[in-house]
Parts: structure tokens; sequence; C-alpha cells
């Protein structure tokens, strides 16, 4: 079965410091990927998507990067954290079919 | 511009009650209407989602109701219980666009006992 893995589950770090968040799927191969950000008690709002290796399309322009250097890898990336980066960030995969399938997130608090 | 529009934003009922949920979309290229369902602190799941070319779908206790012309379509959960409460969304996807959800902005509902 699909699994995906995402950590770390929370982070608190200072704003001007970098991060990276990783996202890993299981079980199945060249999925497209997604990075989400949710604000509390807002929307999801997509910030990345991938469908191959190395394609990354960025959806809004921010501090933020994504990469993908494996198939089932996904990760999001920043050089320097700002407040506003705050947030519930969610990785999700589908492959063919229409269903997304969600990480369990991770909630980062930029200090 | 937010192509699915999500009403309401929160929503409060009784144990038994069947809360409603609505969202009207513009795009008639959208293919696919999910419904997803997120506790707090957790990624949505998906909960239950139609192809236009059907009018209702139902699973347990939960029903889409979807009209095409009206290019609406609501979530109808039966007998509500306490651990119904969470933040609903709903979607549409456009097959064509690299299969990316439009989400809707979220119902957060409560249940009481």
């Amino acid at each position: 079965s699909q699994t995906i893995h995402q950590w770390p589950a929370t982070l608190v770090q200072p704003v001007g410091s970098p991060l990276s968040l990783e996202c890993t799927v299981e079980g199945t191969s060249n999925p497209n990927l997604y990075w989400y950000r949710q604000a509390a008690g807002r929307g999801l709002q997509l910030l990345f998507y991938s469908v191959g290796i190395g394609q990354i399309s960025s959806e809004v322009p921010q501090n933020l990067s994504a990469s993908r250097p494996q198939d089932r890898q996904f990760i999001l990336s920043s050089k320097k954290l700002l407040l506003s980066d705050s947030g519930f960030y969610l990785c999700a995969w589908n492959r063919g079919g229409y269903g997304y399938t969600f990480g369990s997130g991770t909630r980062l608090t930029v200090v | 511009q937010q192509q699915v529009k999500q009403s309401p934003q929160s929503l409060i009922v009784q144990k038994g009650g069947i809360p409603i949920i609505n969202c009207a979309y513009e795009n008639t290229a959208f293919d696919y209407f999910p419904w997803y369902q997120q506790f707090p602190g957790k990624g949505p799941a998906l909960l239950i989602a139609i192809r236009p070319d059907v009018s209702e779908k139902k699973e347990g206790r939960f029903t889409i109701s979807f009209n095409k012309s009206a290019k609406q379509f609501s979530l109808h959960i039966m007998d509500s219980q306490p651990g119904d409460s969470a933040t609903y969304f709903c979607a549409a996807l456009n097959a064509g666009n690299n299969r990316k959800l439009i989400w809707g902005l979220g119902t957060s509902l409560a249940v009481n006992p």
C-alpha cells in the first residue's frame, strides 16, 4: 500500500534561519507531488507541485523553494525564514487517479 | 480569483442533525468534485467524491448532491455525531490541468452532544 511520510511534525525556528521540510512517498512510482500551506483557520494554498524529478512549478511568489531530487522525495526549503512563513505545511501526492493523499503535516512557527 | 465558493464558513448542529455544506463553481471544465475532512493537527482526508455525470452519491452517512446546470454541489451528513466535528473542504479538479485541485475555503463543523 502507498504511504506518505512528512517530517518533522512540529518545528520552531527563528526569523532568518533556514528551513528544510521533507516528504517521501512509498509504494508507488512517478507520483505527482504537492506542497500546501494552511494558515490557522484558513484554507489550503498550493505552493508547489511536481510531475517528475527536477520538475517544479511554483504557484505563488514567496520566500520558499521546492526540489525533487528523487522520484518519491519532495523537499520544501527556505534560505531565510520570515514571520509570515509560519503555518501548517502539508505534502500530498496523487498518480493517475483523481484523489489526493495528504501527509500528516508540519506545524512551523517562526519566532 | 476563487473558482470554488464554499458556504457557510462555520456551522453548529446538534447530534442527530443534518448539516449541509454548499459549494459553487465556475469552470465547466471541472470533472471531479471531492470533499475532504480535516481534524485539527492532521492532514485532510478524502471523504467522498462525485463525477458530474451523476446527481447524487452516498457513502454511509455522507451524501453528495450535484446540480450540474446550477454548477453547485453540496455535502449532507446524516445523523451527525460529535466525532464528525471537523473542517470540511470541497474541491474541484480539471483533469487536463495537471490534476491540480481547486479548493473551497473550508467549513468548520461542530456537532454538539
